[in-house]
């Protein structure tokens, strides 16, 4: 069975430090896929980045970036510079893509970000 | 592109009514869409899976009778909450994917307060 762990249940940092929220994961299946979501207060579900395990660049979208290491199951997501507009909870999660699975996603428990001003 | 709304963003009720909540794939065909269900403070578990012009597929634990959906095109599922009570009350997501390894897109959400 597939497994999303989020070790990091809450984290506070004040603006324009970086911070990095981990995210380790378990899984049977060589093919899967690696999301994270950012939900802030209003509770939308905003879809950050998705990843497939064959690809293992890591990449950067302006201050997001994200590492993907297959070795140690970890796909980690790190803010530079961060901002109180990244102040929401961030979710990681995992797709297999296994025959019956239906692509479905198993989400971590989420991190808490707060950014002070 | 890719935009998921859920309608209502919020409700509250008599416990015993029946509450329908709706999902709609605005500018893509929805091959498959998904029913989370969100406590506060906690992750999103999915309750059901749903494929358009077929039965909804449930999760282990969630009660088929209390929570009905149906995906009757491929831009509309509805969830409907049956005789619910103040333990339904919950933060209710829709998800919808317009192919199958394709990312699923959310839903704004909806509130569910049964007093």
């Amino acid at each position: 069975a597939q497994k999303v762990t989020q070790a990091q249940t809450e984290i506070s940092v004040v603006e324009k430090e970086d911070v990095t929220l981990d995210c380790v994961y378990e899984t049977r299946d060589t093919t899967y896929y690696l999301f994270w979501y950012k939900q802030p207060p209003s509770g939308e579900l905003v879809f950050l980045i998705r990843r497939n395990s064959f690809d293992e660049q890591n990449e950067i979208s302006g201050r997001y970036s994200w590492n993907f290491q297959k070795s140690t199951s970890s796909f980690n997501f790190t803010i530079t510079a961060s901002q109180v507009v990244d102040s929401a909870v961030y979710f990681c999660a995992l797709s297999e893509a296994s025959g019956g699975s239906n692509y479905k996603l198993t989400f971590g428990k989420g991190t808490l970000l707060t950014v002070n001003p | 592109g890719a935009v998921v709304s859920q309608h209502p963003s919020w409700v509250i009720c008599k416990s015993g009514t029946s509450v329908k909540i709706e999902c709609r794939s605005l500018d893509f065909q929805a091959t498959t869409m998904f029913w989370y269900r969100q406590f506060p403070k906690q992750s999103l578990m999915l309750m059901a899976t749903s494929n358009e012009g077929s039965k909804a597929t449930y999760e282990q634990g969630v009660e088929k009778d209390k929570f009905l959906i149906n995906h009757a095109s491929l831009t509309l599922s509805t969830l409907t909450v049956t005789s619910a009570h103040p333990e339904d009350s919950s933060f209710y997501i829709c998800s919808a994917r317009g192919t199958l390894r394709g990312p699923q897109h959310f839903g704004d959400g909806t509130r569910l307060s049964i007093l």
